[in-house]
């Protein structure tokens, strides 16, 4: 099955950049989508990209997608305290409606 | 703006006991899924259901878990009996024509 993989944690000053790497194997996924999900809460849609883009921007924040390296990641500029959660890659393997989601990356943004 | 509503938010229960949850999607919305979370991991589907029928239950127990979408509006995921190793959050997500999943808010299930 798919295997996604994601550091683990992610520390960042307020008013940097911050870049959450994600690697997948399944090279049939036809979207990459980035959650974020803040404590006891649900899982919040931020963005996705189309498999043959290489980069979809939104406002502050701008998905690379390298797909010959199944390497996918999320910027987020101007980095802010509420932009502290984790944060999960989930590409859907074999192009269909299941997503599978990565271990999640802890972003904590510092004063 | 449209929600997928799940409830309760919290459950303690017993172990060997029975426990059930409850998740109403986005209106419309054709698909169904149940994921479970546990602490520090990323979400696991349990089960998918394209309207009422299931689609994809493979990962699901089914000696102590069930499911059910019977008129294919809402859910209900049900464990009998619970085990310690079951305290987890377990979210609720809808997918309609958009793209990607609208989560509800989950239940967080404690075992004692």
């Amino acid at each position: 099955g798919e295997d996604v993989e994601q550091s683990l944690f992610l520390s960042v000053r307020e008013g940097d950049s911050s870049v959450i790497n994600c690697t997948y194997t399944d090279s049939s996924s036809t979207y990459l989508y980035w959650y974020k999900q803040e404590p006891g809460a649900g899982l919040q849609l931020l963005t996705y990209i189309f498999s043959n883009m290489d980069m979809k921007q939104d406002q502050r924040l701008t998905v690379l997608l390298n797909k010959k390296d199944k390497h996918l990641s999320l910027r987020i500029a101007d980095t802010q305290t509420g932009d502290s959660a984790i944060y999960f890659c989930a590409p859907n393997p074999g192009g269909g409606n299941k997503l599978t989601f990565g271990t999640g990356t802890q972003l904590k943004v510092e004063l | 703006e449209a929600e997928v509503a799940q409830s309760p938010r919290y459950k303690i229960t017993e172990k060997s006991q029975a426990v059930a949850f409850w998740c109403d999607p986005i209106s419309g919305h054709a698909t169904l899924y149940w994921y479970r979370q546990i602490l520090g991991q990323g979400p696991e589907l349990l089960v998918q259901f394209q309207d009422e029928s299931v689609v994809d239950d493979s990962q699901l127990p089914k000696d102590r878990f069930s499911a059910e979408r019977l008129k294919g509006v809402d859910s209900t995921l049900k464990i009998q009996p619970a085990e310690l190793g079951d305290s987890a959050m377990y979210l609720c997500a809808s997918s309609g024509d958009n793209y990607g999943y609208t989560f509800g808010s989950g239940t967080r299930l404690t075992v004692v």
